[in-house]
C-alpha cells in the first residue's frame, strides 16, 4: 500500500521557469517531509525538509509547502536549471525514523 | 560531508550464488543504516533497518535468511543476497543517519545486482 504517492511521473520545464511537483500522502501519522533529488545509478541526495509544525521551508531556490490538512506537500524550483534535470523523489517519516518513499517525478529542464 | 559508499557499484552473479554488498559512512559514525531495494522506475522499497551490534530489523514480506545484514561496527553494514535468482536482479541502495532520532538520511550511490 503506497502511502506516499506522486501522482505525475515526469514534469517538463523550460530554463527560468518555475517547477512545482507535488506529492500526496496518506498516513497521518507521517510529522516530518523530505525531497530527495536523484541522477541515474546514483543514490538520492537530500535537498529540502519540513516538518509538520511548518508550513513552509525555503531553502535557495528551493520551497517546499506543506497543507497538512490536505495530506499535500510541493516542492517549487525557481528558477529551474539544466542541472535540474533529475527524479525527483517525496519521502514522508513519522516517529519510527523510516522513510516511505513516493515513486519519483522526472523532471526535464529545456533550455 | 556524510558521505556514504557502497562496494561493488555492478556485481553480475550466477544464480544460486551469494553476492555480498558493502555499505560504509566514510566521514561519520552511522548509528542506524537502511538497506532499500528500488525496481526501475519505481520507488525506493525498504527493505531493513539495521543499528550497530544489533540484528536487523526486517520489513514486512522481506526474507532476512535471504538477505542477510550485518551492521558490525559504526561505519560498515553489510547485505548479503543468499542463493541469488534472477528475481533478485535490482539496485540496492544503503543509507546511514548520522544520529539518533535523525530523520535525514544519507545514501550510497547503490549497487546493481544482475543475477544470470
Amino acid at each position: 500500500d503506497q502511502q506516499v504517492k506522486q501522482n505525475s511521473p515526469s514534469l517538463s520545464v523550460q530554463e527560468g521557469r518555475i517547477s512545482i511537483l507535488n506529492c500526496d500522502y496518506t498516513n497521518s501519522m507521517f510529522d516530518y517531509f523530505l525531497w530527495y533529488k536523484k541522477y541515474p545509478a546514483e543514490g538520492p541526495t537530500f535537498l529540502i525538509s519540513i516538518s509538520s509544525i511548518k508550513d513552509k521551508n525555503e531553502d535557495g531556490r528551493f520551497t517546499v509547502f506543506l497543507n497538512k490538512s490536505a495530506k499535500h506537500l510541493s516542492l517549487h524550483i525557481v528558477p529551474s536549471q539544466p542541472g535540474d534535470s533529475a527524479v525527483y523523489f517525496c519521502a514522508a517519516s513519522g516517529d519510527d525514523y523510516k522513510l516511505s518513499f513516493g515513486a519519483g517525478t522526472t523532471v526535464t529542464v529545456r533550455a | 560531508g556524510a558521505v556514504v559508499s557502497q562496494h561493488p557499484s555492478r556485481v553480475i552473479c550466477k544464480s544460486g550464488t551469494s553476492v555480498k554488498i558493502e555499505c560504509r559512512s566514510l566521514d561519520f559514525q552511522a548509528t542506524t543504516m537502511f538497506w532499500y531495494r528500488q525496481f526501475p522506475k519505481q520507488s525506493l522499497m525498504l527493505m531493513a533497518t539495521s543499528n550497530e551490534g544489533s540484528k536487523a530489523t526486517y520489513e514486512q514480506g522481506v526474507e532476512k535468511d535471504k538477505f542477510l545484514i550485518n551492521h558490525a561496527s559504526l561505519t560498515l553494514s553489510t547485505l548479503t543476497v543468499t542463493s541469488a535468482h534472477p528475481e533478485d536482479s535490482s539496485f540496492y541502495i544503503c543509507s546511514a543517519t548520522s544520529g539518533l532520532n535523525s530523520y535525514e538520511q544519507y545514501f550510497g550511490p547503490g549497487t546493481r545486482l544482475t543475477v544470470t
